[in-house]
């Protein structure tokens, strides 16, 4: 089966703290893509980041960085210098091609809440 | 280029009603994916279609739920007979002819409400 798990559902930093938000995921494909998404207030799904999984390097966007380990099945969100606007359900997810057809597989999300 | 568009944003239904949700994809997509939010949850995988096709309906629920996506004009999600238990967002996403495969991602409408009284 394939699965997602984000074991942390709140967390909460000071603002320009660095927070760390886990995911670790099942899955017994070799080729998949990982996603983390942004979830504000607003409800809009925002993509945060992209890695695909045969790329040993972790991606990085501005203050956003992931750390992915494979052989683990893990990849955590790296916030640095958190802003009051980070504030947000963050959503863990790969996607898979599998029946054909892309499955994209969720965690339950982590709500994140940065403090002045 | 516009994104991916969603009305209506907010739709209120007394149960037993019908309710109608529409997604236009972006410019050049033509996969398009529904997905279902309950409150303080992740997203349900609803459905996948592709222009006139349905490709995988495996998270639909089977009665009073169905799908379509015409070779022109947007999806809809439709729910007959609403329960209270409809009550959710629902998002829309689409990527291009190719599928994600290229890039991985999918393009998120900003959801419909449904409220069903």
């Amino acid at each position: 089966a394939q699965t997602v798990t984000q074991s942390q559902p709140e967390m909460s930093v000071q603002e320009a703290e660095t927070v760390t938000l886990s995911c670790t995921y099942d899955t017994s494909e070799n080729n998949y893509y990982l996603f983390w998404y942004k979830q504000p207030p607003s409800r809009q799904m925002i993509l945060v980041i992209r890695q695909e999984a045969y790329k040993q390097q972790n991606a990085t966007e501005n203050r956003f960085s992931v750390n992915f380990q494979k052989a683990a099945k893990s990849f955590s969100l790296k916030i640095s210098d958190s802003q009051l606007g980070d504030t947000a359900m963050y959503f863990c997810a790969f996607m898979i091609y599998m029946d054909s057809n892309y499955q994209l597989i969720w965690g339950a999300g982590t709500k994140l809440i940065i403090k002045p | 280029n516009a994104g991916v568009m969603q009305n209506p944003r907010h739709l209120v239904r007394r149960r037993g009603q019908e309710a109608r949700l529409r997604c236009s994809p972006m410019k050049g997509h033509s996969h398009v994916y529904w997905y279902r939010q309950l409150p303080e949850e992740g997203l349900k995988f609803m459905v996948y279609l592709q222009k006139e096709n349905i490709i995988d309906e495996s998270g639909m629920p089977k009665e009073r739920f169905s799908a379509e996506f015409p070779k022109e004009g947007p999806s809809i999600l439709r729910i007959q007979q609403v329960v209270r238990g409809d009550s959710a967002a629902y998002f829309c996403a689409s990527s291009p002819y190719s599928g994600p495969r290229d890039t991985g991602e999918l393009f998120f409408g900003e959801g419909s409400r449904l409220t069903v009284l």
